[in-house]
C-alpha cells in the first residue's frame, strides 16, 4: 500500500485565489510527522510546513496552512492568495516515528500546481 | 541556500560505469539522506545515515552503496550503471535541533546514463 497518496497530478488556480492540495497517508505508528515541500522548475526542494501527529492545532506558515484530519489520515496543504511564483510541484511527505534521525521518509508522487494570471 | 552541498551538479556517463556522488550536510546536522527522483516522478528514499551509521534503508539497489564519513559528509556510489539509473539524486540533512526535524535538501546531482 502507498504510504503517501496525492491524487491530483495537476491543478490550476487563479492568481489571488486559495487552493487545496490533497494528501492522505497510511501508517500504524502513533508518532509521525507530515511535511510539504515545493519543487520549482529549477529543481530544488523547498520545505514549506510541518505537522506533528500530536499537534492539536493545524500548522500555519505565512500563506501556507496544513489541514490535518487525523482520523481521516489526511494532511492537505492550503495555499491562500496564490501567486504566480507558487507554480511548482508540491510533495507531501511523512516521517514515521518520533525523530527523523532514526526513521524513513516517504514522499507522494506530487501535484503540479499552475497559477494563472 | 539550504546549506547542503552536493557535487557534482551534473554527471554524464555510460552504461556499466561507476560513479560517486558527494554530499556535505548543513553544519551541525548529523543525519544524511539520499533520494532518487526519476523524470516526472516523486522521490524514492534510498538510505539514511546518522553520525556515521546506517539508520534506515529504502528502495536502494544492491548496485548502490553509501557511507558517511567522520566529518559527516556522505558519498553515494552507483555501479554497473543502467539507463534507468538516470535521475536526479538528492541529498538531505537534518538533526541540528530536536523537534520536527525537517530535512534540508541539497541542489541535487543530475545523472545521465547514456
Amino acid at each position: 500500500a502507498q504510504k503517501i497518496t496525492q491524487t491530483q497530478p495537476g491543478m490550476f488556480v487563479q492568481e489571488k485565489e486559495a487552493v487545496t492540495l490533497d494528501c492522505t497517508y497510511d501508517t500504524s505508528d502513533q508518532s509521525y510527522g507530515l511535511f510539504w515541500y515545493k519543487q520549482p522548475s529549477s529543481g530544488e526542494m523547498i520545505f514549506l510546513i510541518y505537522q506533528g501527529s500530536y499537534d492539536e492545532q493545524n500548522a500555519t506558515e505565512g500563506r501556507y496552512s496544513l489541514n490535518f484530519q487525523k482520523a481521516r489520515k489526511s494532511a492537505n496543504l492550503v495555499i491562500s492568495a496564490s501567486q504566480l511564483g507558487d507554480s511548482a510541484m508540491y510533495f507531501c511527505a511523512m516521517r514515521e516515528g518520533r525523530s527523523s534521525n532514526f526513521n524513513k521518509f516517504y514522499f507522494g508522487s506530487g501535484t503540479k500546481l499552475n497559477v494563472k494570471p | 541556500d539550504s546549506g547542503v552541498t552536493q557535487t557534482p551538479k551534473h554527471l554524464i556517463t555510460a552504461t556499466g560505469q561507476r560513479v560517486t556522488l558527494r554530499c556535505s550536510p548543513r553544519s551541525g546536522d548529523l543525519s544524511v539522506y539520499w533520494y532518487q527522483q526519476s523524470l516526472d516522478q516523486g522521490l524514492q528514499f534510498l538510505i539514511q545515515y546518522y553520525n556515521g551509521e546506517e539508520r534506515a534503508k529504502g528502495n536502494i539497489l544492491e548496485r548502490f552503496s553509501a557511507q558517511q564519513f567522520p566529518d559527516l559528509h556522505s558519498e553515494l556510489n552507483l555501479s554497473s550503471l543502467e539507463l534507468g539509473d538516470s535521475a536526479l539524486y538528492f541529498c538531505a540533512s537534518s538533526g541540528r535541533v530536536q523537534g520536527n526535524n525537517e530535512q534540508f535538501f541539497g541542489p541535487g546531482t543530475r545523472l545521465t546514463v547514456l
